[in-house]
C-alpha cells in the first residue's frame, strides 16, 4: 500500500539556520503530497501541499517541491525561528480519499 | 481555512465507563470526516472514515463495536470510545472535508482522552 517515509528527529537547529526535513513516498498512482505542522497540544494544520510533479508548495517561508523522479516532497525554510518548533508531518492523498501520515519529525529551535 | 471544532480537548474517565467526542465543521458541510488516533511520539493513524447518512468505514484491526462512529448530519460526527481501558488512552483528531476527491481536509484541535 502507500507509505510515506521521513526522516527521524528530533531536529535541532539554532535560530536563522536553514532547515530540511526530508520526505519519500511511495504510491501506485499521482498522490496528492502535503506537509503538515503540530503544535504541542494542538491538532494538525496544513502548512502546504502540492497535487503533480514539479508543483512547489510554500507558506510562511516553508517550501517543498513535488519530485517525482525521486518520489520525494523535501521540506525546507531557508531562516527557521524559535516559534517554527513543532512536529512536522509529511502526508499523501489518493483522489482526495484519506491521508497517509509519516511518523513525524520533531524540529527544535534554539534562541 | 474551514473551521473544525473538537470537544472536549481533554477528557479523563475510569475504567469501564464510555466517552464521547465531538466533531463539528462550523463554516461548511462536511460530507466526509475521518478519525485518527495519534500515540505519543508516533504518527496519525487512521481509525475510520464516515460519510454524512452511511456507516462509518473502519481501518483493519480498528475495533466497530469498540469505536462507535456516528456522522448524523452534514456538520456534526461524533466518536464514542465504550467500554474505556487504559490502552485506550490516546490524542484522537478528526478531520473533515467538503465534496469529494481533490478537496482539503481541515483538522479539529484534537482530544486527549486518559482513562485511569
Amino acid at each position: 500500500g502507500d507509505s510515506v517515509t521521513q526522516m527521524e528527529g528530533p531536529v535541532t537547529l539554532s535560530e536563522e539556520a536553514f532547515l530540511t526535513i526530508n520526505c519519500t513516498y511511495t504510491a501506485t498512482g499521482y498522490p496528492s503530497l502535503f506537509w503538515y505542522v503540530q503544535y504541542p497540544g494542538e491538532g494538525l494544520q496544513l502548512l502546504l501541499k502540492a497535487t503533480k510533479a514539479d508543483d512547489k508548495g510554500s507558506n510562511k517561508g516553508f517550501e517543498a517541491t513535488y519530485r517525482k523522479e525521486t518520489t520525494s516532497f523535501h521540506l525546507e525554510k531557508g531562516s527557521v525561528q524559535v516559534s517554527d518548533s513543532a512536529v512536522y508531518f509529511c502526508a499523501l492523498s489518493q483522489y482526495g480519499n484519506k491521508l497517509v501520515f509519516g511518523a513525524g519529525t520533531i524540529l527544535r529551535v534554539k534562541s | 481555512g474551514a473551521v473544525v471544532s473538537q470537544h472536549p480537548s481533554w477528557v479523563i474517565c475510569k475504567s469501564g465507563t464510555s466517552v464521547k467526542i465531538e466533531c463539528r465543521s462550523l463554516d461548511f458541510q462536511a460530507t466526509t470526516m475521518f478519525w485518527y488516533r495519534q500515540f505519543p511520539k508516533q504518527s496519525l493513524m487512521l481509525m475510520a472514515t464516515s460519510n454524512e447518512g452511511s456507516k462509518a468505514t473502519y481501518e483493519q484491526g480498528v475495533e466497530k463495536d469498540k469505536f462507535l462512529i456516528n456522522h448524523a448530519s452534514l456538520t456534526l460526527s461524533t466518536l464514542t470510545v465504550t467500554s474505556a481501558h487504559p490502552e485506550d488512552s490516546s490524542f484522537y483528531i478528526c478531520s473533515a472535508r467538503a465534496g469529494t476527491g481533490g478537496t482539503e481536509a481541515f483538522f479539529g484541535q484534537g482530544t486527549r482522552l486518559t482513562v485511569v
